[in-house]
């Protein structure tokens, strides 16, 4: 069965700073993986995906995430944090098996000013 | 303007009034599905369906129903909400499965007392 971990629930930075949230998921075969941010009472909204194809994803708002699979991560980073980037951001793997998404849990990102 | 519209977007009713939250989307897709949200959960599927008079359980089915009579439309039905179905929940689309990207409604906050 395919699973997801966000290893943080929450991460704080200050402005201007880097951001790491890590991701690890399980998966008994080459799996779809995505990342969706929340920003505080809005929807969902695709950040980005990964699919077999180039290794090292970018996304919007300057995002990127790079897919590991000897280390079975998907860790979600950017050079340089915004305010407008707290909001909370979910990690998710594609089941194939059943046509289920299995979502992580979330990281809050916190961003101090 | 491309969109997954869910309504009522607030709810407040009371235990075993049976409740529909209806869900539309108008960009032709074939997969919808219903998610629910609760603190440090991340989103659970609820149900799914592949396409018209296709459904399938999710991961948290109980308490649920649903129906796919037409592409656009797929509403989730409370038959007897009990207080465990408190929740925020979201519908979503793509355009074929769980390798594409879901597009969310704006979710419904549902509380029963």
């Amino acid at each position: 069965a395919q699973s997801v971990t966000q290893l943080d629930s929450h991460v704080s930075v200050s402005e201007g700073t880097p951001v790491l949230l890590r991701c690890n998921y399980s998966s008994s075969y080459s799996p779809s993986l995505f990342w969706y941010v929340q920003h505080p009472n809005k929807g969902l909204q695709l950040l980005l995906k990964y699919t077999s194809a180039a290794t090292l994803v970018k996304g919007i708002n300057g995002f990127e995430a790079e897919f590991k699979k000897s280390e079975t991560s998907f860790h979600l980073t950017k050079p340089s944090a915004h305010m407008s980037d707290a909001a909370e951001y979910f990690c998710v793997v594609s089941d194939r098996s059943n046509y289920q998404l299995i979502w992580g849990a979330g990281t809050k990102l916190i961003i101090k000013p | 303007e491309a969109q997954v519209t869910q309504n009522p977007r607030y709810l407040i009713t009371v235990t075993g009034k049976k409740l529909t939250v209806t869900c539309s989307q108008n960009m032709n897709h074939e997969y919808m599905s219903w998610y629910r949200q609760d603190p440090g959960l991340g989103l659970r599927q609820i149900y799914y369906s592949m396409n018209v008079e296709v459904t399938d359980k999710g991961d948290v089915p109980e308490g649920y129903k649903v129906s796919r009579k037409e592409k656009r439309n797929f509403p989730l039905i409370l038959e007897s909400p009990s207080p465990n179905q408190t929740s925020l929940y979201f519908c979503a689309s793509s355009l074929s499965g769980t390798d594409y990207e879901q597009y969310f409604g704006p979710g419904t906050r549902l509380t029963v007392t």
